[in-house]
């Protein structure tokens, strides 16, 4: 059973371009979330998809945007870069939305804006 | 506005002793709670979950403690062994906010050999 993967592992980026991060969810998983980690905090819940469809969304500004294929993995992008966007992206797959299914995150993308 | 907290963000235990993290809430409405385990460079590893409706859930070594009236739960490892050594996250889930996870910002635990 393969797991949660996350490409690129490291990216770097300049203010004002545009950036798009890639997930592939765990087999039978039909749900992703993604996550913003800056350092020396916890995730923050940027959005999640739902057998392709949005199913809620944080405090992000709508640059921050998303999509589900019908093979249920994910991306995420980000437009317009800004310096605070530098951190730790993380995705995470379950088997449903509920919150009684434990989400299974990848080891992330770091995204550093110059 | 912080609902998950995590007063300790250091945690320095001696092997084969008992770890004990602890977490604090402030939404009512969070009805599911999980401890993550994250070593550096890796993404965060479930560890265990506890549901609001109970007060205790037990899983090896490890058993997490709800106490809904203080919004408080807790995160034992008993004994503690070295490759525990990581940063732990307390997370909480609510149905009415589409079950995102609202995470603390973490517990650095060291168990010393």
């Amino acid at each position: 059973e393969t797991g949660v993967t996350q490409s690129p592992t490291h990216l770097i980026k300049t203010r004002g371009q545009q950036v798009t991060l890639r997930c592939s969810s765990q087999s039978g998983h039909n749900t992703v979330s993604w996550y913003q980690q800056a350092l020396g905090q916890g995730p923050q819940f940027i959005f999640q998809y739902y057998r392709e469809e949005e199913n809620g969304r944080g405090n992000f500004p709508p640059r921050f945007s998303g999509l589900q294929f019908p093979n249920y993995s994910s991306e995420l992008n980000v437009n317009a870069l800004e310096l605070d966007d530098s951190a730790l992206y993380l995705c995470a797959s379950s088997l449903a939305p509920q919150g009684n299914q434990p989400q299974h995150f990848g080891d992330g993308t770091r995204l550093s804006i110059l | 506005d912080q609902q998950v907290k995590q007063n300790s963000p250091s945690l320095s235990v001696q092997e084969g002793r008992i770890s004990i993290l602890n977490c604090d809430y402030t939404n009512s409405m969070f009805d599911y709670f999980l401890w993550y385990k994250k070593y550096p460079a890796e993404g965060p590893t479930f560890l265990i979950s506890i549901s609001s409706i109970k007060d205790k859930n037990e899983d090896g070594r490890f058993t997490v403690f709800l106490n809904k009236s203080a919004k408080h739960l807790s995160l034992h490892i008993v004994p503690s062994q070295p490759g525990d050594s990581a940063v732990y996250f307390c997370a909480a889930s609510a149905m009415d906010s589409s079950y995102k996870l609202i995470f603390g910002s973490g517990t650095r635990l060291l168990v010393r050999p």
